[in-house]
């Protein structure tokens, strides 16, 4: 089964509005990766989120962590065209098997 | 210039025959992976290297098989293809690093299409 499920599905945003997703695992874990995957390629790491850590930010955007509620949020501000993507949140309990949710579909209008 | 290549990109054959698709990683990862993408986008490992060693056997059905000749190709054979085995096939590599984390870098997939 799998581990991290991405909440919600797929959202649509117009340009310059943020985006946020929700992500909810169940075992304990040593980190949460988030990762983005543009239409028809493979997926690329966005940034990670120590067990120990209730928030991070790179760039445009902020990741949040509650290990207590198993859940993390994506926040994408100021969103723009090129971030129409899918992302999917990944868990690593440090056993090499990094499991993904089926992400969430972002479409960024004009 | 490419981290994780894998070949081919596409892959349309008929049901009951026998494909390979290769991966090669010039990260100098020590790990590698397949990972099964299905039609509604879950990702699912099915197997991992970590310096030739087989680490990871999901539940994969016999006719998938795995090759690591050495730690920077990982290549994916399958037997007797069937119509469910029609998906996104992604090779990825990783390192972990001092603090344990294991961030993966993936190639940019292989579409198998069984008819």
């Amino acid at each position: 089964s799998q581990q991290g499920e991405e909440d919600p599905q797929a959202l649509s945003i117009q340009e310059g509005e943020n985006a946020t997703m929700n992500c909810s695992y169940k075992t304990s874990i040593n980190n949460l990766q988030w990762y983005r995957q543009n239409s028809g390629r493979g997926l690329v790491h966005l940034i990670l989120i120590r067990s120990n850590e209730r928030e991070k930010h790179s760039g445009r955007l902020r990741v949040t962590l509650d290990t207590s509620k198993k859940s993390s949020s994506l926040l994408i501000t100021a969103s723009r065209a090129a971030d129409t993507a899918s992302y999917f949140c990944a868990t690593d309990s440090n056993d090499y098997k990094l499991s993904f949710g089926a992400g969430t579909t972002v479409t960024v209008r004009a | 210039d490419t981290a994780v290549s894998q070949t081919p990109k596409y892959l349309v054959t008929q049901m009951g025959n026998d494909k390979s698709i290769k991966c090669e990683q010039n990260l100098g990862h020590d790990t590698m992976y397949w990972y099964k993408q299905d039609s509604k986008k879950f990702l699912k490992i099915m197997f991992s290297y970590n310096n030739k060693e087989l680490i990871i056997n999901e539940t994969v059905p016999n006719r998938f098989s795995p090759k690591s000749p050495d730690k920077a190709h990982l290549n994916l054979h399958i037997n007797s293809l069937e119509l469910g085995d029609s998906a996104v096939y992604f090779c990825a590599s990783s390192q972990v690093d001092v603090s344990g984390a294991n961030v993966l870098t993936f190639g940019a997939g292989s579409r198998l299409t069984v008819l």
